[in-house]
């Protein structure tokens, strides 16, 4: 119930193109759904989070898409750039529950 | 100003040594946490401390010892260094241990030959 299922495990796209990658989870305590991204060599940062409250948050070129009733969630990043390439990891925690991550999502955008 | 900073970023050691990873925070955050990252890049929890305690310990070997002298450092030694020990450590920080955001250091490149 811990578990945190993420996919694709790795995701090639064209400059401009849309990445899409999606998470799953089963603990219905999560109240906290942040994604971070990883670049070579750089510890994991926060990307952008959202909270069960809202079905959608943008922030750039970067969405959370939200779905409380199937417990999923995903991540679009439209207008993907060669500078986007990295890995991407969801995450969920609440109050009382402790941080899970996901696999985790390696991103390569193609020039 | 590097808000999670951890030393050394790298670090080459031979098996059966003893080494010390360290780790500071100035976010003023009260809980700290080690995680391992391997080379197909999953994220492990192993230790989590709030306020000094411990309070996340995951199937760790007991060659792995955190220690916290206060709520800004968390060290993590590691005695009788194994070749399946080498992988990335991250050092990280939360305003609370649940629901809050996790603040990772740069991480600590760890090789055992």
């Amino acid at each position: 119930q811990q578990q945190v299922k993420q996919s694709p495990q790795s995701l090639i796209v064209q400059k401009g193109g849309i990445s899409i990658i999606n998470c799953a989870y089963e603990n219905t305590a999560f109240d906290y759904f942040p994604w971070y991204q990883q670049f070579p060599g750089k510890g994991p940062a926060l990307l952008i989070a959202i909270r069960p409250d809202v079905s959608e948050k943008k922030e750039g070129r970067f969405t959370i898409s939200f779905n409380k009733s199937a417990k999923q969630f995903s991540l679009h990043i439209m207008d993907s750039q060669p500078g986007d390439s990295a890995t991407y990891f969801c995450a969920a925690s609440g109050y009382g529950q402790n941080f899970v991550f996901g696999p985790g999502t390696r991103l390569s955008v193609l020039p | 100003d590097t808000a999670v900073s951890q030393t050394p970023k790298y670090l080459v050691t031979q098996m059966g040594n003893d080494k010390s990873i360290k780790c500071e925070q100035n976010l003023g955050h009260d809980t700290m946490y080690w995680y391992k990252q391997d080379s197909k890049k999953f994220l492990k929890i192993m230790f989590s401390y709030n306020n000094k305690e411990l309070i996340i310990n995951e199937t760790v070997p007991n060659r792995f010892s955190p220690k916290s002298p206060d709520k800004a450092h968390l060290n993590l030694h590691i005695n009788s260094l194994e070749l399946g020990d080498s992988a990335v450590y991250f050092c990280a920080s939360s305003l609370g241990h649940s629901g809050n955001t996790i603040y990772f250091g740069e991480g600590s490149w760890l090789t055992v030959v």
